[in-house]
């Protein structure tokens, strides 16, 4: 078993739908759970950050943790065309500064 | 946000040859780098994590003669490829940890991507 498992896709959308994107996790030691945004041919750019269990949101982004269910979710309002691009999870555990990252999922947002 | 900048962002180079792939932090100081190898339409696989001042820690399976990584100061990493050959033709990234800000995130570089003809 995978210590992250992503859904790789893709996952097309029109415009404006709200889209879901999730990864679950094997380890309960993981304690930071991270979203990435990669372009085609560019570097993964930073989306959220959390700790531990719950919501944080930032503009049309939300990202979800639990903990209990070893399950992260990224949520994007109104999405648009420029969103298109592979998301990609990543936790890691306290004390160690390496990542796990998930296979990531390739979204297409239709205009 | 934090910058990591990466240089060259593409190559092509003989069989045979070495080539160095440069890895910044741009506005701040990164005690901890990593290296990560990218194929098409896969994920990122962490190569290694480079420490300023002293050796790398290579991954499981990395040769570490083959890539050789230097961290002489708090901005930069540098990759060695050394005498590559074809089947390292792929997309390297870099990434920078910022302990500074407080939260234990990574920020990443626009990549390199290499050719071995």
């Amino acid at each position: 078993q995978k210590e992250v498992e992503q859904d790789p896709g893709p996952l097309s959308v029109p415009e404006g739908a709200i889209v879901s994107l999730n990864c679950t996790y094997s380890n309960s030691a993981f304690q930071y759970f991270m979203w990435y945004r990669q372009y085609s041919r560019k570097g993964p750019e930073l989306l959220m950050y959390t700790y531990s269990s719950g919501n944080k949101e930032d503009g049309r982004f939300t990202a979800q943790v639990d903990k209990s269910s070893k399950y992260i979710s990224l949520f994007i309002r109104d999405s648009q065309p420029s969103d298109s691009a592979t998301y990609l999870c990543a936790v890691n555990s306290a004390g160690t500064y390496k990542y796990i990252f998930g296979t990531g999922t390739r979204l297409k947002v239709l205009a | 946000g934090a910058v990591v900048s990466q240089h060259p962002s593409w190559v092509i180079c003989k069989s045979g040859t070495s080539v160095k792939i440069e890895c910044r932090s741009l506005d701040f100081q990164a005690t901890t780098m990593f290296w990560y190898r990218q194929f098409p339409k896969q994920s990122l696989m962490l190569m290694a994590t480079s420490n300023e001042g002293s050796k790398a820690t290579y991954e499981q399976g990395v040769e570490k003669d083959k890539f050789l990584i230097n961290h002489a100061s708090l901005t930069l990493s540098t990759l060695t490829v050394t005498s590559a050959h074809p089947e390292d033709s792929s997309f390297y990234i870099c990434s920078a940890r910022d302990q500074v800000s407080g939260e234990e995130t990574q920020y990443f570089g626009p990549g390199t991507r290499l050719l071995v003809l």
